[in-house]
């Protein structure tokens, strides 16, 4: 069974872009997170979708945000980029979401300049 | 902000010797994962152990749970220079407290970096 895909793997963008990246969970699973992973704050939840709604959401501003489509599939858009975006950003997806076996793509390196 | 706290920081050890990584964490858990990552990559799933599991093994892996102290260890035996990696613990809140906001979110440490000399 093919694991989590994640798209594009290194992107780099300039202050205020905006950038989307995409995730591929694996067949059957329904659930997707998506973390940040930074060296100052470590690895933080920024949301989690099942269903195509969302279902919780972690402690960023509203610049970050995301969806999931009907074949499970989500993105996560970042508008008006910050320096401090800069990161590895991560996607997880689950069977169902309830008891949080999650497993991770290889992340997206975003570098904002 | 980081519910777990790994023990030690950063571990150096010889081929063939054990690594031993502890974890501790503040709430209550529904259950805790270690995961592994090597250089910033993705992170691998290693073992995932429920709150009412006291012990689980898989291949060279073992860990331990001990919720009344809030921790976990985990042991990599006859350890081998490509077990060298940052290992991360994470916990998923008990969903009851508080009601639901638990949905796909895992608390993780700050991690352990190993380095398995060969």
């Amino acid at each position: 069974k093919a694991g989590v895909t994640q798209t594009p793997r290194y992107l780099i963008k300039t202050r205020g872009q905006q950038v989307t990246l995409s995730c591929s969970p694996i067949s059957g699973h329904r659930s997707v997170s998506w973390y940040q992973q930074t060296p100052g704050q470590g690895l933080q939840f920024l949301f989690e979708y099942f269903s195509e709604t969302q279902r919780n959401k972690g402690n960023f501003p509203g610049r970050f945000s995301g969806r999931q489509f009907s074949n499970s599939r989500s993105e996560m858009n970042v508008s008006t980029l910050e320096l401090g975006d800069s990161a590895l950003y991560l996607c997880a997806s689950s069977l169902l979401g309830d008891d949080n076996e999650q497993f991770f793509g290889p992340g997206t390196r975003l570098t904002v300049l | 902000s980081q519910q777990g706290e790994e023990d030690p920081q950063a571990l150096s050890i010889q081929e063939g010797e054990n690594a031993t990584m502890n974890c501790s964490y503040k709430t209550s858990i529904n259950n805790l994962q270690w995961y592994r990552q090597n250089s910033g990559r993705g992170l691998v799933h290693l073992i995932l152990i429920r709150s009412n599991e006291r012990e689980k093994h898989s291949g060279r892996l073992r860990v331990t749970l001990d919720t009344s102290k809030k921790s976990s260890s985990l042991l990599i035996t006859a350890s081998r220079a490509a077990d060298t990696a940052s290992y991360f613990c994470a916990t998923d809140a008990n969903a009851q407290f508080p009601s639901g906001t638990s949905y796909g979110k895992l608390t993780f440490g700050q991690g352990t970096i190993l380095t398995v000399h060969p």
